[in-house]
């Protein structure tokens, strides 16, 4: 059964420190791998990275990596701000022109001051 | 929120009407989806378009049809809305790269009682 993971569920960091956020899959055909941040209340929004291989994509202070040989992706943040309290949200692509999606159930970041 | 706009932004009904939800798109846009977000998890597809008229199911149709007459709407529909079906629903649009890349509405919290 395909399945995207999320850990951990909760996190809380203060203002300006780093942190990083995982994401497991069993998704097959495995296409791409894209993060969406998603503010309380609101839809999800892309942060504009997508993995497809063994590969490292940043934007901005946002940088993801990913593993195929272990099916495991993360979000790192750098430099954290008051702004980046969100859930944010694993997407697997697993293919066909439909363009199929499964989503992780997300991990909650707060940032404190 | 590229360009999407739900009607309404919040509903609450009770079991057995029926409901409609509205999802509008200024871009032009082939496909369009239906989600669900419920605590516990992630987004699930409800229906997908392609094209007017063309339609197909997702992963949690059941009690939900969809119908697209023209390229800038797609209408959920619950026949007879029962309490498992209170949750918060998203349109999205996929954009026209062949990375299949999603745009999100901003969502409709429909509540059953």
């Amino acid at each position: 059964k395909n399945q995207v993971e999320q850990s951990p569920q909760s996190l809380i960091i203060l203002e300006g420190k780093n942190c990083t956020l995982q994401c497991n899959y069993t998704v097959s055909p495995f296409s791409n791998l894209r993060w969406y941040k998603q503010d309380t209340g609101r839809g999800p929004v892309s942060l504009k990275i997508m993995t497809f291989s063994e590969n490292t994509k940043s934007n901005g202070r946002y940088t993801a990596t990913l593993d195929a040989d272990t099916k495991q992706s993360s979000l790192h943040i750098t430099a954290s701000q008051l702004s980046d309290s969100a859930s944010y949200i694993c997407v697997v692509n697993y293919g066909g022109s439909q363009g199929n999606l499964i989503f992780g159930k997300g991990t909650k970041l707060s940032v404190k001051p | 929120d590229a360009g999407i706009t739900q009607s309404p932004r919040h509903k609450v009904t009770e079991t057995g009407t029926p409901v409609t939800l509205r999802c509008h798109q200024t871009e032009n846009h082939r496909y369009m989806y239906w989600y669900r977000q419920d605590p516990g998890h992630g987004l699930r597809l409800i229906h997908y378009s392609y094209g007017v008229k063309d339609t197909d199911k997702g992963e949690v149709s059941d009690g939900y049809s969809v119908s697209r007459s023209k390229t800038e709407d797609f209408l959920l529909t619950l026949e007879s809305a029962t309490s498992s079906q209170t949750s918060v629903y998203f349109c999205a649009i996929r954009g026209d790269s062949s990375s299949y890349e999603q745009y999100f509405g901003p969502g409709t919290r429909l509540t059953v009682t």
